[in-house]
């Protein structure tokens, strides 16, 4: 196993409400916990970098007070988008990493996330 | 810094056929990973292989395998016997001390019946 799931799996939200998405490791027990952004067609962007019972680490250019992460376990971590407007809407991909295999990444499923 | 080129924005390969992905990097670090990631139309990424760079041993997963050139910094990914299911993007990335991941822009396969 290495299963990581998120939840919803797509959110429709008017612009100025805020929307939470869970990342959750099924099978093992994440030190460590990673969300992404995934514009069409484009890779990936690592946004923060989230570990149990402590603050994320936000890339360069993430607005931290936009994004907000809490992972209050270690099997589940959030990403709460604040006040969202049409140009947060985008494709978010959690990752978790086990404490066996330390440097291999597990993704969760994605939330395609649409903003009016 | 580490970075990941992907050269070939999109592949095609006939069922059955051998494919090969292109990947160049670059590190300053000594201990790093590099690995393989599929994302299908379901955009589900899912981990195909990885290699440590400490192991002069190319790694292999079945049908995929690499082949791993430390000094050239070169990483290409070789797909035998293709499957209609191996449609995918395909995305390189290397990981380092951090555990973070920095990836190529990928490459589109298309397998042809």
């Amino acid at each position: 196993g290495a299963v990581v799931s998120q939840h919803p799996s797509r959110v429709i939200c008017k612009s100025g409400t805020s929307v939470k998405i869970e990342c959750r490791s099924l099978d093992f027990q994440a030190t460590t916990m990673f969300w992404y952004r995934q514009f069409p067609k484009q890779s990936l962007m690592l946004m923060a970098t989230s570990n149990e019972g402590s603050k994320a680490t936000y890339e360069q250019g993430v607005e931290k007070d936009k994004f907000l992460i809490n992972h209050a376990s270690l099997t589940l971590s959030t990403l709460t988008v604040t006040s969202a407007h049409p140009e947060d809407s985008s494709f978010y991909i959690c990752s978790a990493r086990r404490t066996t295999y330390q440097e291999t990444q597990y993704f969760g499923p994605g939330t395609r996330l649409l903003v009016l | 810094a580490q970075t990941v080129t992907q050269s070939q924005p999109e592949m095609s390969v006939q069922e059955a056929e051998t494919v090969t992905l292109s990947c160049t990097y670059d590190t300053s670090e000594s201990d790093y990973y590099l690995f393989w990631y599929k994302q299908p139309p379901s955009r589900q990424m899912i981990l195909v292989i990885r290699q440590e760079a400490y192991k002069q041993q190319n790694a292999t997963e079945n049908r995929f395998s690499v082949n791993f050139q430390k000094a050239a910094k070169s990483f290409s990914l070789k797909i035998s016997d293709s499957q209609l299911g191996d449609a995918a993007m395909y995305f390189c990335a290397i990981g380092g001390s951090n555990y973070k991941l920095t990836f190529g822009k990928g490459t589109l396969l298309t397998v042809n019946p």
